[in-house]
């Protein structure tokens, strides 16, 4: 079964930092790109980050620029999100997703159950 | 990046057709043809309906379809069931490899 597992979420501090991992089983992450989407009950999702298939190439939302670092290893089958200089406003629900060429482009079919973060003091 | 502007709720009974809207910019939607949206069940992940404007992942309801003109896609859902029941969002690409969400639909069937 193709699946992805979430984890690393918790409490954090503001201004704190929090690692959060994706495994997948069922399929190789070597063969995609892969994405983060945060959700929150305000704001709906929000499209984080994506990385290429060997992590040469990675982009960012304007909101988590410079504070948040995508990686990933394809040797442990595994995607991260490294979040530095935590806000209040990060604190969501944090899903992991692999992005899949469809037709003429690539798109988010397989999603995990999500990791929460919550930012607080 | 603002998000696509979708209305916060819509709904019908059942049988009826209803469609949800989701307002982008020539930026994302009116640029590009690589429009999705998903559909996410109570406590639950979303789920891919529609990819490329208008195509279906296979085993896909044809109930649900999608369209585009300008800067807005729209998605229809036909013979609405109780099960049709959740938010749905629209995603589109916007360029340097970034994307974004729709506000999401909250659909009522009555």
């Amino acid at each position: 079964e193709v699946q992805l597992v979430e984890s690393g979420g918790g409490l954090v501090q503001p201004g704190g930092s929090l690692r959060l991992s994706c495994a997948a089983s069922g399929f190789s992450i070597t063969n995609y790109w892969m994405v983060w989407v945060r959700q929150t009950p305000a704001k709906g999702l929000e499209w984080v980050s994506r990385i290429n298939r060997d992590g040469s190439s990675t982009k960012y939302a304007d909101s988590v620029q410079g504070r948040f670092t995508i990686s990933r290893d394809n040797a442990k089958n595994t995607l991260y999100l490294q979040m530095n200089s935590l806000r209040a406003e990060d604190t969501a629900l944090y899903y992991c997703v692999r992005d899949y060429p469809l037709g003429t482009w690539f798109y988010m079919d397989v999603w995990g159950k999500g990791t929460t973060v919550t930012v607080s003091s | 990046q603002s998000a696509l502007t979708q209305p916060a709720s819509v709904s019908g009974s059942p049988g009826q057709s209803i469609t949800i809207s989701c307002t982008g910019t020539s930026s994302d939607i009116g640029s590009y043809n690589f429009v999705s949206w998903y559909r996410q069940r109570p406590g639950k992940a979303p789920e891919l309906l529609i990819y490329d404007v208008s195509d279906r992942p296979s085993g896909n309801s044809n109930r649900f379809s999608g369209s585009k003109s300008g800067n807005t896609a729209s998605l229809t859902i036909s013979g609405l069931q109780a099960e049709d029941e959740a938010d749905y969002y629209c995603n589109s690409y916007r360029g340097g490899s970034t994307y974004v969400f729709g506000t999401g639909t909250k659909v009522t069937v009555l």
